[in-house]
């Protein structure tokens, strides 16, 4: 079956313009997680979800970051007045479990946002 | 905030030979989990392993665990050139998030 896609893969933005990064996590998976790898780091995570309750943001760097997964599949991270710091790559992880540590998260190609 | 910390960076090694991989970190965990990424496949899942496991194999994996040290190894036997990669450790916070280390980034020379 099909993995966890995002889109876009590439995204250029200019300082101050907002974007949306897409999942679509595997058919059926209940968990969705959001993370933030910068160059030569390890993902940092950012905000989870189980269906369509955003359990836990606390990763969100600031209240220019906002997550939405509205009918418990498909989610949005959304960035407004993106700043050069949000350069980086957004990874969309998604398990089948309920988020607990113990359960295997698949991960997506990811999306390269450079802001110039 | 990093709880995982990889040792070394960075490591170039012959195909065939073995790969080991370190990983230190600060607190106690549940679990432990090294992950692949490659530009050709993302990030993968390779091996979990529970804090009152010691050792565990998946092919030619081997992970250990020792929590009184706070580190875990990965050694990837016989390397193959499809093992150019970087892995990290991630461990499990307090409140069940994943937190990732920085990486080994593994070269296997042809």
């Amino acid at each position: 079956g099909a993995g966890v896609s995002q889109s876009p893969r590439y995204k250029v933005a200019k300082r101050g313009q907002d974007v949306a990064l897409r999942c679509d996590p595997i058919s059926g998976h209940v968990s969705l997680f959001w993370y933030q790898q910068a160059l030569g780091q390890g993902p940092e995570f950012l905000t989870y979800f189980q269906n369509e309750a955003q359990l836990d943001k606390s990763g969100l760097p600031s209240d220019r970051f906002f997550a939405e997964r509205p009918e418990g599949s498909v989610s949005t991270l959304k960035i407004q007045r993106t700043q050069q710091e949000d350069s980086a790559v957004y990874l969309c992880a998604s398990s089948g479990g309920s988020g607990a540590s113990t359960d295997t998260q698949y991960f997506g190609p990811g999306t390269r946002l450079t802001v110039l | 905030s990093q709880q995982g910390e990889e040792d070394p960076q960075a490591l170039s090694i012959q195909e065939g030979e073995n790969a080991t991989m370190n990983c230190s970190y600060k607190t106690s965990i549940n679990n432990l989990q090294w992950y692949r990424q490659n530009s050709g496949r993302g990030l993968v899942h390779l091996i979990l392993i529970r804090s009152n496991e010691r050792e565990k194999h998946s092919g030619r994996l081997r992970v250990t665990l020792d929590t009184s040290k706070k580190s875990s190894s990965l050694l990837i036997t016989a390397s193959r050139a499809a093992d150019t990669a970087s892995y990290f450790c991630a461990t499990d916070a307090r409140d069940d998030k994943i937190i990732f280390g920085k990486g080994t980034r593994l070269h296997i020379l042809p």
